[in-house]
């Protein structure tokens, strides 16, 4: 079955530096890849998302690339903020709603 | 539109008890999800079913687990004999389409269950 890995588990910015955050998956027949933000004691949050028929996507601060040859997509987040700070989680599906998330990547922002 | 509306938000069960969680999906999906979160871990799938039937249960544990979502009600998630790895947050998800790629999840709070 699909296996998604995601590094790093732990990401430090200062406030307005950039984050990366990034995912292999395993299985080339993916072809959906969101990417969730979760805050403490919250519920996981989609905040953007990728289809294998396009390359990247921007959403204000926020940008996903995804590279099928290599099987990588990556998250960027420009001018991070403190609200930024949470775990973010990517995942992976076949064309179907069954997502295969990542680890996790707890983000620290400091003001 | 309410949302994914999950319950109990919370839970405390004794080692050998029954717990059950519930899980209502958006106004107009019929597709739900469910999985687990242990502390300071990701999201691993369990189970994915359809109004009165189970798609994909791959991640269920063969014991203990079962799920069901019923042609009126809420999808329930049944963990027997409950053990204190069970301890999780379990989060439900819902969305409208299957295996057409526009599958958007939509998670609910999430049920914590602490195992004593």
């Amino acid at each position: 079955g699909e296996n998604v890995e995601q590094h790093p588990s732990t990401l430090s910015v200062q406030e307005g530096d950039s984050a990366v955050i990034k995912c292999t998956y395993s299985d080339s027949a993916s072809n959906y890849f969101p990417w969730y933000k979760q805050e403490l004691g919250k519920r996981p949050q989609l905040i953007i998302d990728i289809r294998s028929n396009v390359g990247e996507k921007k959403d204000q601060r926020i940008a996903v690339t995804l590279n099928k040859t290599a099987k990588h997509f990556s998250l960027h987040i420009t001018e991070t903020q403190p609200e930024d700070s949470a775990v973010y989680f990517c995942a992976a599906s076949i064309n179907t709603d069954k997502l295969i998330f990542g680890t996790g990547t707890r983000l620290q922002v400091f003001p | 539109n309410a949302g994914v509306m999950q319950n109990p938000r919370h839970l405390v069960r004794r080692r050998g008890q029954e717990a059950r969680l519930r899980c209502s999906p958006m106004k107009g999906h019929s597709h739900v999800y469910w999985y687990r979160q242990l502390p300071e871990e990701g999201l691993k799938f369990m189970v994915y079913l359809q109004k009165e039937n189970i798609i994909d249960e791959s991640g269920m544990p063969k014991e203990r687990f079962s799920a069901e979502f019923p042609k009126e009600g809420p999808s329930i998630l049944r963990i027997q004999q409950v053990v204190r790895g069970d301890s999780a947050a379990y989060f439900c998800a819902s969305s409208s389409t299957g295996g057409s790629g526009a599958n958007v999840l939509t998670f609910g709070a999430g049920s914590r269950l602490t195992v004593l």
